[in-house]
């Protein structure tokens, strides 16, 4: 069945450092999504790419979608402790999700 | 606040007995899921439904049932609980959100089964 698999399963960074979170597709999404989950709390939606190569940034965010439409990275630049949590990427494809089993973000002060 | 609410947040179960969570959701969409979450596993899903008297299985069914008698409501059932069920259940509802299909998920039911 279809897979997403995301690396690393843990990251922890000091503060002002980068990091990067990436998914792999067995196969090709119709789009992918991800999402957030602050300690202690539930995934919480953070955006949608649609288009092969497609990138979107959120302030310090990038997300990147590859041109095959089977993999991206969800990139954060100069790290703050309010980044913190678990990041979730989901591949959308006949109308069902697949999560990764999602990064797990440490950012020590 | 619109939303998805879940009940209880918190159960401890003795192996062999029952529960339902129940999840509402106010925000009229079509599609609900329940997922559980064990560390490093990430979201699995249990079952989920399309609409009202609709329900499907997901990745890991055994030992659940689910129904969806009201639009508005989807209830997760544990027939006779084992410790292999200590876990967070999340439930989601699916609706459209600048263009995109996005879960709205609930708080989250924390269940310890000794």
């Amino acid at each position: 069945g279809q897979q997403v698999m995301q690396i690393p399963q843990y990251q922890h960074v000091q503060e002002g450092e980068d990091f990067t979170t990436y998914c792999n597709s067995s196969t090709t999404l119709s789009n992918i999504q991800w999402y957030k989950q602050r300690p202690g709390g539930h995934p919480v939606f953070l955006i949608q790419l649609v288009k092969s190569g497609e990138v979107k940034k959120q302030k310090r965010l990038t997300f990147q979608f590859g041109e095959a439409k089977k993999n991206s990275s969800l990139h954060i630049t100069a790290t703050q402790t309010t980044d913190v949590g678990t990041y979730f990427c989901a591949g959308y494809n006949f109308n069902k999700f697949y999560f990764g089993s999602g990064t797990k973000l440490n950012v020590k002060p | 606040n619109a939303g998805v609410t879940q009940t209880p947040k918190f159960r401890v179960l003795k192996t062999g007995q029952s529960m339902t969570l129940l999840c509402a959701q106010d925000m009229n969409h079509e599609y609900m899921y329940w997922y559980r979450q064990d560390p490093g596993m990430g979201l699995r899903l249990i079952h989920y439904s399309v609409g009202e008297g609709t329900t499907a299985k997901g990745e890991v069914p055994d030992g659940y049932n689910v129904s969806r008698l009201k639009k508005q409501n989807f209830l997760l059932g544990l027939e006779s609980a084992a410790p292999s069920q200590t876990s967070v259940y999340f439930c989601a509802s699916e609706g459209r959100f600048y263009g995109a299909n996005v879960l709205t998920f609930g708080a989250g039911s924390r269940l310890t089964v000794l």
